[in-house]
């Protein structure tokens, strides 16, 4: 198929014990977003990459995350030294360009993580 | 600050009836809304934009409006049918950030056979 892929589906991890979680970005998208959606949450904007330019890190939730897109395409997600509030599902999405209001976002069907 | 409330409380109606969902917000007034459906399990995925001109937008069994005085989107299913059930999100950008959107919690519709 040609949506957004992440891995892994679930994650069940140790508190303190550093997670990697993956997107693929559908084909030729530019911009691609980070969420997190705690149970009874909203989504919550955690980063935004654009092509080149610079991402917008201003969601990340404290210096423990960090995420990265190489090529413009793969990008990870890496939360060092987990906490149980860490537990949430992560979404990734990805548009056709940065016009964020007006571009539908598409998403993968994010990873379940799970800190004990 | 920007606010989004969708009504919290689920929505039960029976097959073959319209359901109607609200998002109200404040503070704000977007150019743009969005609606999205998100089945347990799954990640949103995209219904409908309506631009602020525009007052009313159609897609098959779906409607949306946008009233900017009320700051209202009303979002119409016609003939509901149990595969509708999902929860239902609106979204709009962040007047403080246009590389974000800013999401209510959505509503949870449950069409009854």
């Amino acid at each position: 198929g040609a949506g957004v892929s992440q891995s892994p589906s679930n994650k069940v991890t140790e508190k303190g014990k550093d997670v990697e979680l993956r997107c693929d970005p559908i084909s030729g998208h530019t911009a691609l977003y980070w969420y997190r959606q705690s149970l009874g949450q909203g989504l919550e904007f955690l980063i935004y990459f654009q092509g080149n330019s610079a991402p917008d890190k201003s969601g990340l939730p404290s210096d423990r995350f960090s995420a990265e897109r190489t090529g413009g395409s793969v990008s990870t997600l890496t939360i060092q030294r987990t906490q149980q509030e860490d537990s949430a599902v992560y979404l990734c999405a990805s548009s056709l360009d940065g016009q964020v209001s007006n571009q539908p976002q598409h998403f993968g069907d994010g990873t379940r993580l799970s800190i004990l | 600050s920007q606010k989004i409330e969708q009504n919290s409380e689920a929505l039960n109606i029976q097959e073959g009836k319209t359901a109607t969902l609200t998002c109200n917000y404040t503070n704000y007034s977007p150019a743009y809304l969005q609606w999205y459906r998100q089945d347990p399990g799954r990640g949103p995925v995209f219904l409908l934009l309506i631009r602020e001109n525009e007052k009313e937008k159609r897609k098959e069994r779906l409607k949306v409006t946008f009233d900017t005085t009320l700051k209202q989107s009303l979002f119409h299913i016609t003939a509901s049918q149990p595969a509708d059930s999902a929860t239902y999100l609106c979204a709009l950008v962040d007047a403080g950030n246009n590389r974000k959107l800013i999401w209510g919690l959505g509503t949870s519709l449950a069409v009854n056979p």
